[in-house]
């Protein structure tokens, strides 16, 4: 079956980049459409971000002029990277995959980012 | 503050009936945007419960059941169990923002 696999650093320094990929196994990218979602501690999900396999992305309005995700279909992997990062970014990050008739039904197991010095 | 509103809180005896609302507006669940509801266990991943309003993916049980009506949609457990305790979110799509939204959780206690 289709597993997630988040990656990347727990720690980042603030004004600096976070990046994590997140890899797809069990079926291919290139197909479905692919959300990050975050929830920072105490508080909420939020959907930050993703990439439809028709090559569109969409992004959070507050978040869009420091957000980018991509694919790279011969890794079968999703990217994200979030620049300029403060505290408030310290959260954990899960990608999921999405469909219309069944929303997001399969989520990796999330990995926690921390912004600080 | 989300697009969609959800109670904070609620909570039932084992074996008792609650509802959870997710309340949206006109660019969101009224716009025909179909509702999602997710369980999410602290430290876990979130799990999808029931997608397009009312249907249950394979696996969950028929206590839960969900609906859609107008601008709202709404969550129901039936014969709770202590292992429903949980978060509970509404997700859907909002026109206006171009984003997918989800709702501000709610926490079940079972009691």
């Amino acid at each position: 079956q289709v597993q997630l696999q988040e990656s990347g650093p727990g720690l980042v320094k603030p004004s600096e980049t976070l990046s994590l990929s997140c890899t797809v196994s069990g079926g291919s990218i290139s197909s479905y459409y692919w959300g990050w979602i975050r929830q920072p501690p105490g508080k909420g999900l939020d959907w930050i971000g993703g990439f439809s396999y028709g090559g569109s992305t969409n992004y959070l309005p507050s978040l869009k002029s420091r957000i980018t995700i991509s694919i790279a279909p011969s890794k079968n992997q999703l990217s994200l990277e979030l620049r300029s990062v403060t505290a408030a970014d310290t959260a954990v990050y899960w990608c999921a995959r999405y469909s219309t008739v069944d929303g997001f039904d399969i989520w990796g197991q999330g990995t926690m980012v921390t912004v600080s010095s | 503050q989300s697009v969609l509103t959800q109670p904070p809180s609620v909570s039932g005896a084992p074996g008792q009936r609650v509802t959870i609302s997710c309340t949206g507006s006109s660019s969101n669940i009224g716009a025909g945007h179909d509702v999602h509801w997710y369980q999410h266990l602290p430290g876990t991943a979130p799990k999808l419960l029931i997608s397009v309003n009312s249907n249950r993916p394979s696996g969950v049980p028929d206590r839960f059941s969900g609906s859609r009506s107008g601008t709202s949609a709404s969550l129901a457990i039936t014969g709770l169990q202590a292992e429903d305790e949980a978060d509970y979110y509404c997700q859907s799509y909002d026109s206006s923002l171009s984003s997918y939204v989800f709702g501000e959780g709610t926490k079940l206690t079972v009691l």
